[in-house]
């Protein structure tokens, strides 16, 4: 069945540093792949998506591209801000959504 | 704003005490979903509605029920919560169930606490 793979957390990064999060996935057809972020006590919102082979999702300075070859969707943020520390979901999207088990991201000043 | 409204923010029950929590949405979606969601874990599906047509994943616990009376609201019924029921719920809406490219909204969630 479908499923998707992310990194451990947390991850811990100083403010201004570079930011990625591996995510891979497995699936029979051609899902669409999302990014979804969850800030404390909060639900989850969508960061970015991308919907075919070799899309690049970008928001708020986030970025992914969507690797049919390597079967990857990471997620990529050049200067990390103390306000993006959340909890980050990676995610496909074949009829359902299959979610990450989530990584966590904490923004040290 | 169009938006997806969860009430209670946070719930209280006791073990065994029925609760319904609440779900709300202005973006006219056929689609609303409920998720429960534990400490440091994904969200797990428990149902969806299409329209009117309820739909219950193979794994949902009989002790969960949902109610869709109009297109606006949905609601989660658990009938005799217990200790582990305890998690973060939320709801979320999409436009169509089977479009792989359609995003899902969510609401903010309802925190239920079981003593």
């Amino acid at each position: 069945g479908n499923s998707v793979t992310q990194m451990e957390g947390p991850v811990t990064l100083s403010e201004e540093a570079f930011l990625t999060i591996n995510c891979t996935y497995t699936a029979t057809g051609y899902p669409s792949l999302f990014w979804y972020v969850q800030y404390p006590g909060e639900g989850l919102q969508l960061l970015l998506k991308a919907t075919k082979a070799d899309d690049k999702g970008s928001n708020k300075g986030f970025e992914a591209t969507y690797r049919k070859e390597t079967t990857s969707f990471h997620l990529e943020k050049g200067s990390v801000q103390v306000s993006d520390s959340a909890v980050y979901f990676c995610a496909l999207r074949d009829d359902k959504i299959i979610f990450g088990k989530g990584t966590r991201l904490h923004i040290l000043p | 704003d169009a938006m997806v409204i969860q009430n209670p923010r946070y719930q209280v029950t006791q073990f065994g005490k029925p609760v319904t929590l609440s779900c709300s949405q202005t973006l006219n979606h056929n689609v609303m979903y409920w998720y429960q969601q534990k400490s440091s874990q994904a969200p797990k599906l428990l149902f969806h509605y299409y329209d009117k047509d309820f739909n219950n994943e193979a794994d949902t616990p009989d002790n969960f029920q949902s109610r869709r009376p109009n297109t606006s609201f949905c609601f989660l019924d658990i009938r005799s919560p217990g200790l582990g029921d305890a998690a973060m719920y939320l709801c979320a809406t999409s436009m169509s169930f089977w479009s792989g490219v359609d995003e899902q909204f969510f609401g903010p969630g309802t925190r239920l606490t079981v003593l």
